[in-house]
């Protein structure tokens, strides 16, 4: 079955930039998106569409992609952005859809 | 706005079957396709399927084919989901969220939102 593979965690001071990234073979040609997950809530969208930044979404949140490979990138870290991240996307055929293992930030 | 409210939790014994329901309001519930997602306990998101609400068409994920069975009443707009054999594994809370694509536009990116409240299942002797 398809995957995309996580870091397991990483860590950023405040202000710092985190960057996550997300591979799978079928990034070249499936959207990735991104979520942000609190405890205790359901995830919310963070980027679509590789690069795409909802409405409401601060600016500091940035989506890119590179081949098989995706980034979530958090610009000028803050301590409401420490969280569990999920990147989702689709097969190559676009049927079955598929997270990440997810990635826990943390802001020291 | 547009919400989604599931049913309350559940406990349950191996072998038992649970079925979860997701109430939709606030849009045109049969242009947005619905997903299942569930969390086990500190773990990550999983994919569990997705409903057609308009004609009820179905696909679920290779793992749980044979085990779950999506439905929906569009009478009273709402989305379930049944998961059947149950084991100690499938403790999690249960999600469902709807596509954010409308169906009725030119295809495009698609999504996950916003999604119901969960709902946690135990499956415990």
């Amino acid at each position: 079955s398809y995957e995309l593979t996580q870091p397991p965690s990483v860590s950023v001071s405040p202000g710092q930039t985190a960057r996550i990234t997300c591979s799978g073979d079928a990034l070249p040609n499936q959207f990735a998106y991104w979520y942000q997950q609190k405890p205790g809530q359901a995830p919310v969208v963070v980027i679509y569409a590789d690069t795409e930044r909802p409405s409401g979404i601060p600016e500091r949140f940035a989506g890119s992609s590179s081949g098989t490979t995706v980034t979530l990138t958090i610009s000028g870290v803050q301590a409401e952005d420490e969280a569990d991240y999920y990147c989702q996307s689709a097969d190559s055929s676009a049927a079955y859809r598929v997270f990440g293992g997810g990635t826990k930030l943390t802001v020291l | 706005q547009v919400q989604l409210v599931q049913s309350g939790a559940e406990m349950k014994k191996p072998g038992a079957s649970v079925k979860v329901s997701c109430k939709a309001s606030g849009y045109t519930f049969i242009n947005h396709y619905m997903h299942w997602v569930r969390q086990a306990p500190g773990q990550g998101l999983e994919w569990m399927g997705i409903i057609n609400p308009n004609d009820g068409s179905t696909h679920y994920a290779q793992k749980f084919q044979g085990r779950v069975t999506m439905t929906r009443d569009t009478s009273t707009r709402t989305v379930y989901m049944e998961l059947i054999s149950l084991t100690s594994e499938d403790t999690a809370v249960y999600y469902c969220a709807r596509d954010s694509r409308d169906t009725t536009m030119v295809r495009g990116p698609s999504w996950f939102g916003p999604w119901g409240q969960g709902t946690l299942v135990t499956v415990s002797s």
